[in-house]
């Protein structure tokens, strides 16, 4: 079973800034890695497939980075509704795995 | 427009059985994998199975493996998740999602496993 750890836990950014997310993975994983962001009473939203390519009408200020086993998300400059959680997400090989997600709050 | 519509949770006892469904609209369905996702209360997620287009391949999670079983229906559009010898730690909201990455979800059904 391939293990994702996300970090930090929680990331505190004021409106404007950059925001950057880190999840490493147990064992490579290729380029096979997702990125979802989860607001309160909704389902997840994927914004980034591939390492790094943008899931259809998601702004170009999220973007993601890595191979392997380190992968980078980033939010150019934080918008009001980008505050949430984000997961990381394997799908290299079954059983697939998500890590324990990043809660993004506003500093 | 793509729409994944979950039903079949409520609350059950433990050791109970209960069988989760996802209706399919908006895609051919017969092309996608799908998948199971669970979020128990105030925790994360946790992919619960898989299975291909023409079920040749299933997968399962160590968590739930010899108690759930996914199946899919291509010609109602329709995939299945049945639980047995359910557990409390199986309380959960499930959502129902397709492709490789996930690119599309439903709201998710609430399976409350309680005696």
């Amino acid at each position: 079973e391939i293990v994702m750890t996300q970090s930090p836990a929680t990331l505190s950014v004021l409106p404007g800034e950059r925001a950057t997310f880190s999840c490493r993975a147990s064992q490579s994983i290729s380029s096979n890695l997702a990125w979802y962001q989860q607001k309160p009473g909704q389902a997840p939203r994927l914004l980034i497939y591939g390492a790094s390519t943008r899931a259809t009408g998601i702004p170009a200020r999220f973007g993601g980075s890595g191979s392997g086993t380190e992968f980078t998300f980033t939010i150019s400059s934080l918008q009001s509704e980008d505050f949430a959680v984000y997961y990381c997400h394997q799908y290299n090989r079954w059983p697939y795995s998500f890590g324990q997600g990043t809660k993004l709050e506003i500093k | 427009e793509v729409q994944l519509v979950e039903s079949g949770g409520g609350l059950v006892q433990p050791g109970r059985s209960l069988r989760l469904s996802c209706a399919a609209s908006g895609f051919t369905f017969d092309d996608s994998a799908m998948h199971w996702v669970r979020q128990a209360p105030g925790k994360g997620l946790e992919w619960v199975s898989g299975i291909t287009r023409d079920s040749a391949n299933r997968g399962y999670a160590d968590s739930v493996k010899g108690r759930f079983t996914i199946s899919r229906d291509n010609t109602k559009n329709s995939l299945f998740l049945e639980m047995n010898s359910l557990r409390t730690e199986d309380t959960a909201l499930y959502f129902c999602t397709k492709g490789a990455w996930f690119d599309h979800w439903g709201q998710g059904t609430l399976v409350t496993v309680s005696s």
